[in-house]
């Protein structure tokens, strides 16, 4: 049973547009949800999280919105920048130490 | 701070042979933990150590022992590689405040089992 999915593996913008990038859950158990950016060769870095009360939280140029009726998460980025091509990963985190991660998105922002 | 550490950073063995994945922090943390990253199947859980001296099993513990050896390390132990174990191999830990956001992933240790 997948309990965070990310339904698009890859996602190719212009630089300056939005990204949007999408996560989708079916454990309603979750605290928190939270996305990392995986550069090649590296290891995940947390980006930004959302706490499973609130429906926003911004930080720059990243926006998560939490949709719980509809279960679902997103990411906006904007504007895009080239060195935002990565993978994105978004995970829900319950309990004291569990996280579940999504299969990851991968951004190409195109120049 | 050199943050996480993972050794080595490439491995390659042949069925069958053993090996002990190493990381270490240098911030401190409590927890850590053990994921394995699998094309189209994100980072799963192999164990997680709450504390020095105590360990848990996560998603997918077969085939893998761990030792909290103390506070600073933690390590994962192959007994007998299976070529479904070839993976990349990620060590995370986690501090204070132990909110959700206060994990810290090392660059990761590259599997593959002949």
């Amino acid at each position: 049973d997948q309990q965070v999915k990310q339904n698009s593996p890859s996602l190719s913008v212009q630089e300056g547009r939005i990204s949007i990038l999408n996560c989708d859950y079916t454990n309603s158990m979750f605290d928190y949800f939270l996305w990392y950016k995986k550069y090649p060769a590296e290891g995940p870095t947390f980006l930004i999280s959302i706490s499973s009360i609130k429906d926003k939280n911004e930080d720059g140029r990243f926006t998560v919105f939490l949709n719980k009726s509809a279960k679902h998460l997103s990411l906006h980025i904007v504007p895009s920048q080239p060195g935002d091509s990565a993978v994105y990963f978004c995970a829900g985190f319950s309990g004291t130490y569990k996280y579940i991660f999504g299969t990851g998105t991968r951004l190409k922002v195109l120049a | 701070n050199a943050g996480v550490t993972q050794t080595p950073k490439f491995q390659v063995l042949k069925t069958g042979q053993s090996m002990t994945l190493q990381c270490a922090q240098d911030m401190n943390h409590n927890s850590m933990y053990w994921y394995r990253q699998d094309p189209g199947m994100g980072l799963r859980l192999i164990y997680y150590s709450a504390s020095e001296g105590t360990t848990d099993k996560g998603e997918v513990p077969n085939g893998y022992n761990v030792s909290r050896l103390n506070k600073r390390e933690f390590s994962l132990r192959l007994e007998s590689a299976a070529p479904s174990q070839t993976s990349v191999y990620f060590c995370a830990s986690r501090g204070q405040p132990l909110t959700a956001d206060t994990q810290y992933f090392g660059p990761g240790t590259r599997l593959t089992v002949l």
